[in-house]
């Protein structure tokens, strides 16, 4: 299985914009970057996916490296309910595979 | 519906007991997933159901069964489990395919007395 790695932790201020970073340099042509956020107390959530290109939705963003070995989540302004922990996932077949993931903490 | 319902959400149990999890989904998934976690650690993978048939066991004890009775249930049965299998059980379901996301559920939170 394809490893990612991510910071133990970071942290933010709110409303400030929040980059996540992610390597994983033994990624294939096949793998999908995934990533989820888990609350506390919660089950983990979805946050967004890509392959290649940049992605964009209503939660996050994602920029993805040229030659695909590293990526960044991007939360463009950091609100107290998104610290969480986030994880870098690499999806392939039918395995989802949590890394180790990373604590994001935001001060009022 | 967009939800992934686990029920019991917390259980208790003797290490003699035999209990279930329960999971439930709607949303057509043909994929569901059974994940352990432990306090301050990533979900580890258990198994995973394709098509109601189990396509990935990750040399989890017997003292775990999953049982997939349709397309939209999923369990976990548990027999003599030993302290250390107290965690939070997620379940989760998805399209089968790396292009679309996963649903989790809230998890039930199992403690083995």
């Amino acid at each position: 299985d394809a490893k990612t790695t991510q910071p133990n932790s970071m942290e933010s201020n709110e409303e400030e914009p929040v980059h996540l970073p992610c390597n994983h340099s033994t990624i294939s042509g096949t793998d999908y970057i995934h990533w989820y956020r888990q609350l506390p107390s919660q089950g983990p959530e979805y946050v967004i996916h890509g392959l290649t290109s940049n992605v964009n939705n209503r939660m996050a963003s994602l920029a993805i490296a040229e030659d695909r070995k590293s990526s960044t989540l991007i939360l463009h302004r950091a609100t107290l309910r998104d610290a969480a922990v986030y994880y870098c996932i690499l999806y392939n077949t039918d395995k989802l595979i949590f890394g180790t993931g990373t604590r994001l903490q935001v001060f009022p | 519906d967009t939800e992934v319902t686990q029920t019991p959400k917390h259980l208790v149990m003797g290490m003699t007991n035999k209990k279930s999890l329960k999971c439930e989904q709607h949303m057509g998934h043909r994929a569901m997933y059974w994940y352990k976690q432990k306090a301050k650690k990533p979900p580890e993978l258990m198994f995973v159901y394709s098509y109601e048939k189990l396509s990935i066991n990750e040399s989890v004890p017997s003292r775990f069964s999953p049982e997939c009775p349709n397309s939209s249930l999923l369990n976990l049965h548990l027999h003599a489990l030993q302290p250390e299998d107290s965690a939070l059980y997620l379940c989760a379901s998805s399209q089968d395919h790396p292009d679309t996301e996963a649903f989790f559920g809230q998890g039930t939170r199992l403690t083995v007395v």
